[in-house]
């Protein structure tokens, strides 16, 4: 099984303020067909919502503010400027592997 | 646009068989790959498995054995049966949808908790 470690667990900022958020796979998640990590946002009371797939694609209506970066390992999601609607919770996800799909456990973005 | 949408019963006894629907509008389930998910109250989430080409699965292992995924295609539902359940198993479910060939969920539905308890 791949095992997501996100970093930082709580990430403390301002609106206005650039987010930077961290998540390392235990092995490879690139693969000949895909850098195959997405990234999602959560709100309480409501389910994930895809940000980014293929680590630096956007999915349909994300805005540009956020962006995805990363390969092999190691992967980014940065939120350029942070607006009032983004403090939320964000996990990563890797889609490599057929029998395993696997999630991070997490990174709280919160108001500073 | 796809919308899914979790049905079933919010409380299950321990060691019974917990039970959901997902019925998908707007896309059908005999093309893509058609998850469920879960996520213990203040958790993370678990992938438990997928159905896809109308009738094959993929479970998460640690789950095989007590998991089973499957679909009617005339009503464009897919469900899930999870057995033996105990109290670690009270979640909130998702049901969703990937696209095939290396995609991860998209469209998901607005889940539904299922509380273990006698």
């Amino acid at each position: 099984e791949i095992v997501l470690t996100q970093s930082p667990g709580t990430l403390s900022l301002s609106p206005g303020e650039r987010a930077t958020l961290s998540c390392r796979a235990s092995q490879s998640v690139s693969t000949s067909y895909c850098n195959c990590l997405a990234w999602y946002q959560q709100k309480p009371g409501q389910a994930p919502r895809l940000l980014i797939y293929g680590a630096s694609s956007r999915a349909t209506g994300i805005p540009d503010r956020f962006s995805g970066s990363g390969s092999g390992t190691d992967f980014t999601l940065t939120v350029s400027r942070l607006e009032p609607e983004d403090f939320a919770v964000y996990y990563c996800q890797q889609y490599a592997t057929p029998k395993g799909y696997t999630f991070g456990q997490g990174t709280n973005l919160e108001i500073k | 646009q796809v919308q899914l949408q979790e049905s079933g019963p919010g409380l299950v006894k321990p060691s019974e068989t917990l039970s959901l629907t997902c019925t998908v509008s707007g896309g059908s389930i005999s093309s893509d790959y058609w998850n469920w998910i879960r996520q213990p109250p203040g958790k993370g989430l678990e992938w438990i498995g997928y159905l896809y080409h109308s009738g094959s699965t993929d479970y998460n292992p640690s789950l095989e054995g007590r998991v089973t995924i499957s679909g009617d295609t005339s009503k464009n539902q897919f469900s899930l049966r999870l057995s033996s359940v105990t109290a670690a198993d009270t979640a909130v479910y998702y049901c969703a949808r990937a696209l095939p060939n290396w995609n991860p969920p998209d469209y998901w539905g607005q889940g539904i908790l299922v509380t273990v308890s006698s």
